[in-house]
């Protein structure tokens, strides 16, 4: 079964701070990357979705780096607000053939006001 | 408005007593799937189906059932509930089937408490 690993499992900032946490996946026979957040009583929400070694997008104040060859993604949030708080989730589909993603347990991101 | 729907969004049974919970999607999707939620775990897939007919099992698929004879609709069968399926439970669905860049969307989730 492919591991997707997220960390760190919480993260608390104050309101402005930029932060950043990482998803970790194996970097053999990768086909993509999804990002989502998922708010307290909300449905997840596709953030990015990123295919190529190096690949960089942005949404907003929200962007993600993608490096398949060592088999890690980063997503950024620059100036947090409160609005930003969610859990964010990182999957990864487990072949080309069909599209069940593995997700990873998510970051959970406080944003003090 | 495109969207997928789950009902009920809140249910408690008892143990044993048969319950269906059911997911519709409006967009056409060949894919639809789904997970259960539980604290400090992942999304874990139960099932999933590629098209009308066509479904198999995820990671969790033990104690569950589910159908696809419509394109839209894909519920999700607890014959037999027992406490340790107590939770929440997501539907989601997908254009194409064996793309895997297509984005899941998501329904609103149904929390399941077995007694």
């Amino acid at each position: 079964i492919l591991n997707v690993e997220q960390s760190p499992q919480s993260l608390h900032v104050q309101e402005g701070d930029s932060t950043n946490f990482t998803c970790s996946f194996p970097s053999s026979n990768f086909y993509a990357l999804h990002w989502y957040r998922w708010e307290t009583a909300k449905s997840p929400e596709a953030l990015f979705v990123m295919t190529l070694n190096g690949d960089e997008k942005k949404k907003g104040r929200i962007s993600a780096t993608l490096n398949t060859k060592e088999g890690y993604s980063y997503l950024y949030i620059k100036g947090s607000q409160p609005e930003d708080s969610a859990t964010y989730l990182c999957a990864s589909p487990t072949n080309s053939g069909n599209t069940p993603l593995v997700f990873g347990k998510g970051t959970r991101l406080s944003v003090i006001a | 408005e495109a969207q997928v729907t789950q009902n009920p969004r809140y249910l408690i049974t008892v143990t044993g007593k048969k319950l269906t919970v059911t997911c519709s999607q409006n967009m056409n999707h060949e894919y639809m799937s789904w997970y259960r939620q539980d604290p400090g775990l992942g999304l874990r897939q139960i099932y999933y189906s590629m098209n009308v007919e066509v479904t198999d099992k995820g990671d969790v698929p033990e104690g569950y059932k589910v159908s696809r004879k419509e394109k839209r609709n894909f519920p999700l069968i607890l014959e037999s509930p027992s406490p340790n399926q107590t939770s929440l439970y997501f539907c989601a669905s997908s254009p194409t089937s064996g793309i895997h860049t297509d984005t899941q969307y998501f329904g609103p989730g149904t929390r399941l408490t077995v007694l």
